[in-house]
């Protein structure tokens, strides 16, 4: 079975910053990796999909790199909406998401 | 605009059974294979089944295996889940999402809260 982590835990940065988090996959995943943002009592949302493509609509402040076993996700400039625990996910042989990044304003 | 709606949450006993609903509209439902994704309270996301756009095809976590069932009927544009012998562990909100492609979850519905409890 495939293990995701996510670095750091949670987080607190002040608007205009960037804030960058980490996924690490136990095996190579290749770019099978997506990126979610889940606000309080809401579903989670979609942002970015097979680890680097940004889904319509989202901000461009957003992105994602990476392959294999190592992945990042980057807020370019924070913003107050932002505030939000993301999610990496994984495909392939079956699906699984990490732990999750609470992002706070400092 | 995509408008998925879950339905049929609650509070159960330990070892009975319940059925999630999940409505669809504002997008072919017949043609996207369609997720359940679970989150207990103050915890993670976590994956639980999966069923291909016609039906035939149906993957579970392990700990759901043999115990819930995912189902479709696209004649009504809806997704069930089916939960039998529910353990206090199972307490989660339940999402649909739908995929176009099995690989991400594109669109939400806004949960259905399921609690067991005696």
């Amino acid at each position: 079975d495939i293990q995701m982590t996510q670095s750091p835990p949670s987080l607190s940065a002040s608007v205009g910053d960037r804030v960058t988090v980490t996924c690490q996959a136990s095996r190579d995943i290749s770019h099978y990796l997506n990126w979610y943002q889940q606000k309080p009592g809401k579903a989670p949302k979609l942002l970015i999909h097979d680890a680097s493509i940004l889904e319509t609509g989202v901000p461009s402040r957003f992105s994602g790199s990476g392959s294999g076993t190592y992945f990042t996700f980057t807020i370019n400039s924070l913003q107050p909406e932002d505030i939000a625990t993301y999610y990496c996910q994984r495909y392939g042989n079956l699906f699984s998401f990490g732990p999750g990044t609470k992002v706070e304003i400092k | 605009q995509v408008h998925l709606v879950e339905s049929g949450g609650g509070v159960v006993q330990p070892g009975r059974s319940l059925r999630l609903s999940c409505t669809a509209s504002g997008f072919i439902f017949s043609a996207y294979a369609m997720h359940w994704v679970r989150q207990a309270p103050g915890k993670g996301l976590e994956w639980v089944a999966v069923v291909s756009d016609g039906g035939t095809n149906k993957f579970y976590t392990d700990s759901v295996k043999g115990r819930f069932t995912i189902s479709r009927d696209n004649s009504k544009n809806t997704l069930f889940l089916h939960m039998n012998s529910l353990r206090a562990e199972d307490t989660a909100v339940y999402y649909c999402a739908s995929t176009p492609n099995w690989n991400y979850f594109d669109f939400w519905g806004q949960g259905a809260l399921v609690t067991v409890s005696s």
